[in-house]
């Protein structure tokens, strides 16, 4: 009874570096989602996802790529790491046609030196 | 624009007494509201949920949330205090009807619960 696994849950990159991190979801979910967490600003979001093959821009995209190949990963891609991208990162997913329940990783903690 | 207020980034409140976590939100159009909690070094979880049936929601762990749209609030409260609720809790908004990609989080409240 997985739910939504995420690897690598820690991750120290330096400036440049690129890197992925991977979600794994075994509910079948059709939406899932990238947040990180930075303190005092709640979750916001990065990018989602409504289906296989289609991805959205959340509020704060730049400087991250994803893909979801199969319906149940969702890839968050670094291409060049900045300081700046120093956060908690959560997956989440979700049914289509709920009230919008979000169902979390346990977070992957990624330090730019 | 939308938006998610949590008063109070920090409670702190003693073993047996009432937790009262405020949360207000701004939307033009009813709204599904969630509290979620966050342990440690996990993930967030679901503390209940809001979605336009009873006012009144009872959660987990003996919280509950009280739907007000007058007031457009959906403040979370237990009515006694215990250890093991020392976390970290979100106010959630959902304003995009299914699917959760218009969810907005509040800036979180870290509950401390002093012996």
């Amino acid at each position: 009874n997985a739910g939504v696994t995420q690897t690598p849950k820690f991750r120290v990159l330096k400036t440049g570096q690129s890197m992925t991190l991977l979600c794994a979801q075994d509910m079948n979910h059709e939406y899932m989602y990238w947040y990180r967490q930075d303190p005092g600003m709640g979750l916001r979001l990065i990018h989602y996802s409504v289906g296989e093959g289609t991805t959205a821009k959340g509020e704060v995209p730049d400087g991250y790529n994803v893909s979801r190949l199969k319906k149940q990963n969702f890839l968050l891609g670094l291409e060049s790491a900045a300081p700046s991208q120093t956060s908690v990162y959560f997956c989440a997913s979700t049914r289509a046609g709920d009230s919008g329940e979000l169902f979390f990783g346990e977070g992957s903690r990624l330090t730019v030196l | 624009a939308q938006s998610v207020t949590q008063l109070g980034s920090h409670v702190s409140v003693s073993e047996g007494a009432l937790v009262l976590l405020r949360c207000n939100y701004s939307s033009s159009v009813p709204p599904y509201l969630f509290w979620y909690v966050q342990y440690p070094n996990q993930g967030l979880q679901l503390l209940l949920k809001y979605t336009s049936a009873a006012t009144l929601v009872k959660g987990i762990n003996g919280f509950e949330a009280e739907f007000k749209k007058s007031e457009t609030s959906f403040h979370l409260t237990k009515p006694s205090a215990h250890m093991s609720d020392a976390a970290e809790y979100f106010c959630a908004v959902n304003l995009g009807g299914t699917g959760g990609f218009k969810t907005i989080f509040g800036a979180g409240t870290r509950l401390f619960v002093k012996a």
